[in-house]
């Protein structure tokens, strides 16, 4: 069974501050997505990461993916509350099939 | 973009009832699609994978007698919770893989539909 650990579960910041979370696995994965996720709303897709090293950047936020392709960091840089919400990364697996970490739920306090 | 829609959006029910949820892929055409399963502060869980034309494939610990699902149509795909119990209460999403051109790994999601089993 492939499994994706997220950490932190949870995280409160200010209004400028920056944070990392990060996603772990000990199987390696074709391709890595994250996804935000608005109470009551389905997940969107920000990015897809395939190779390893991969950087990626939208706005004020810093994807990586791993070397050996089984981790992966967001970075968000002074982060504000319309960044609160639960963000997901998900390891793209044979079939197409998606395996979800756990997730990290930011709030951005103002 | 590509769009999914749910419907209900949400659904309250008596235990012992069934409950169809419908998800449609309104602008294109999706040979695969997937059900999630979604509890208070926790992730998506994948509970099947719904193909166009044939049977559904259950992940491990998913009823499929409980679960049936039905993917009738290239645009089309139905969840039956049957028998529900409160249990079965979730937040239930779908998504959709667009059929050929583009990448093979995009997934689009619907809003989801909120069950409560009473």
């Amino acid at each position: 069974t492939q499994l994706l650990e997220q950490s932190p579960q949870f995280l409160s910041i200010q209004e400028g501050e920056n944070l990392t979370v990060y996603c772990n696995s000990s199987s390696v994965f074709s391709s890595l997505q994250w996804y935000r996720q608005e109470p009551g709303e389905g997940p969107v897709l920000l990015v897809t990461v395939v190779t390893g090293g991969e950087v990626k950047k939208l706005k004020r936020l810093t994807f990586q993916f791993g070397d050996a392709r089984k981790d992966s960091s967001l970075h968000i840089t002074a982060a504000q509350p319309g960044d609160t919400g639960l963000y997901l990364c998900a390891g793209v697996r044979a079939g197409n099939m998606l395996t979800f970490g756990g997730g990290t739920r930011l709030m951005v306090k103002p | 973009g590509a769009v999914v829609s749910q419907h209900p959006s949400w659904v309250i029910c008596k235990s012992g009832t069934s409950v169809k949820i419908e998800c449609r892929s309104l602008d294109f055409q999706a040979t695969t699609m997937f059900w999630y399963r979604q509890f208070p502060k926790q992730s998506l869980m994948l509970m099947a994978t719904s193909n166009e034309g044939s049977k559904a494939t259950y992940e491990q610990g998913v009823e499929k007698d409980k679960f049936l699902i039905n993917h009738a149509s290239l645009t089309l795909s139905t969840l039956t919770v049957t028998s529900a119990h409160p249990e079965d209460s979730s937040f239930y999403i779908c998504s959709a893989n667009p059929r050929g051109g583009g990448r093979t790994d995009t997934q689009y999601f619907g809003p989801g539909t909120r069950l409560t089993v009473l």
